[in-house]
């Protein structure tokens, strides 16, 4: 079974600080694609940032970027310079190579001033 | 106009009553998706519809009825559900949905439903 895990329900950051975010997964699949979505109060998700599976390189825009650890089997989110509008759900997303998206549960970050 | 609109985005109905969930996406994608977002649970899949035609069905029960009229209108049509079904229901569209390994999903801000 292909499955997602963000193993934090909540996480805290300073304003300002950095903070990263943990997912894992399980697949059998070599090539895959894999995301971080942000769902903010206001409750519309939006994509932060994606990563290919066959790129070594990881993905970076402006204060996110990942560290993708393929044979771990790890794709985690880091936001630096934290600010209060990072305030939200964070979702690590797969396609394991067909039209469907798998989720994890999510994380709740919470800025402080 | 928002790339994906949702209506309406507050509903609470009894467990007898016929209501529907409207989602209108402005993106020129052709394909289409309900998602029900419970708390401490992953999103699940409920429906895929790629240029009108529906190509998902995750096990759904058969009081959720999608309609899909055109690729940028998607419906899901409420009859008799339990409480359980209260949720946050997520629509989203994508451009190319067989496109391998690169779906990426616009999402509209929901529909809160409350079933009592």
């Amino acid at each position: 079974a292909q499955t997602v895990t963000q193993s934090q329900p909540e996480m805290s950051v300073q304003e300002a600080e950095t903070v990263t975010l943990s997912c894992t997964y399980d697949t059998s699949e070599s090539d895959y694609y894999l995301f971080w979505y942000k769902q903010p109060p206001s409750r519309q998700m939006i994509l932060v940032i994606r990563q290919e599976a066959y790129k070594q390189q990881n993905a970076t825009e402006n204060r996110f970027s990942v560290n993708f650890q393929k044979a771990a089997k790890s794709f985690s989110l880091k936001i630096s310079d934290s600010q209060l509008g990072d305030a939200a759900m964070y979702f690590c997303a797969f396609n394991f190579g067909n039209e469907k998206l798998t989720f994890g549960t999510g994380t709740r970050l919470t800025i402080i001033p | 106009e928002t790339g994906v609109t949702q209506t309406p985005r507050h509903l609470v109905m009894g467990m007898t009553n016929k209501k529907s969930l409207k989602c209108e996406q402005h993106l020129g994608h052709n394909a289409m998706y309900w998602y029900k977002q419970s708390a401490k649970k992953p999103l699940e899949l409920m429906f895929v519809y790629n240029f009108k035609e529906q190509t998902e069905n995750n096990s759904v029960p058969s009081r959720f009825s999608p309609e899909c009229p055109n690729s940028s209108h998607l419906f899901l049509h409420l009859h008799t559900l339990q409480p359980e079904d209260s949720a946050l229901y997520l629509c989203a569209s994508s451009q190319e949905p067989g496109h391998p390994f690169a779906v990426e999903l616009f999402f509209g801000e929901g529909s809160r439903l409350t079933v009592l």
